[in-house]
């Protein structure tokens, strides 16, 4: 089975820049998305197709893939930024079909 | 506005059943790929299944495969999850979730979810 992985937590300072990695084998031919998770809410879409954005998710958010690497940024971190980010993959005839990586809690300090 | 909403959470023992439901609305239902994600409290997102537009084709995580059935009734907009033989180990939360792309796959709208409890 494919498998994502995620650093489990980021911290920055407000204003700062946040960055939240997800590895994956050859994670560059396939299509990573990004979710936002407050805590006691349903995950939220923020980045698909590395680097597209939702209707209503600011500038803020961008994506990028590259080698074995996505990147999530998060530039000029606000206190509402503070959440839990997952990547996710298709994985087409893999199982599981859809794959999560396990996390990365944002700590805005 | 697209809205899913999922009921029939609530509290088994292990070995029983329960069926949940995702009452969707704001969009065509039968032109999407439907799946349930399931998050343990304070743990990451795990898929466990998902079902083609038409009904006909259905996928399950290795987790559940054999005890869980997913369906639809697309007259109805809604979404179907039938859960056998359930473990403790099945204790989460259930979000039922809109699939664009089908060779992609992104979850662009998603429902509250719905907690399960498996206890004896």
């Amino acid at each position: 089975s494919y498998v994502l992985t995620q650093p489990p937590s980021v911290s920055v300072a407000p204003g700062e820049t946040a960055r939240i990695t997800c590895g994956g084998d050859a994670i560059e031919t396939r299509s990573v998305h990004w979710y936002q998770q407050k805590p006691g809410q349903a995950p939220v879409l923020v980045i698909y197709y590395e680097s597209d954005r939702p209707s209503g998710i600011p500038e803020r958010y961008s994506g990028s893939n590259s080698g074995t690497t996505a990147t999530l940024t998060i530039s000029g971190v606000e206190a509402g930024d503070e959440a839990d980010y997952y990547c996710q993959v298709l994985d087409v005839g893999g199982d599981p079909l859809y794959v999560f990586g396990s996390g990365t809690r944002v700590t805005v300090l | 506005e697209v809205q899913l909403l999922e009921s029939g959470g609530g509290l088994v023992q292990p070995g029983g059943s329960l069926r949940l439901s995702c009452a969707a609305s704001g969009f065509t239902f039968k032109n999407y790929i439907m799946t349930w994600v399931r998050q343990v409290p304070g743990k990451g997102l795990e898929w466990v299944s998902s079902i083609r537009g038409s009904g006909d084709t259905t996928y399950y995580a290795a987790s559940v495969k054999g005890r869980f059935t997913i369906s639809r009734d697309n007259a109805k907009n809604t979404l179907f999850f039938q859960m056998d033989n359930l473990r403790v180990e099945d204790t989460a939360i259930y979000f039922c979730a809109r699939v664009v792309g089908a060779t992609t796959g992104r979850f662009d709208y998603w429902g509250q979810g719905t907690l399960l409890a498996v206890s004896s």
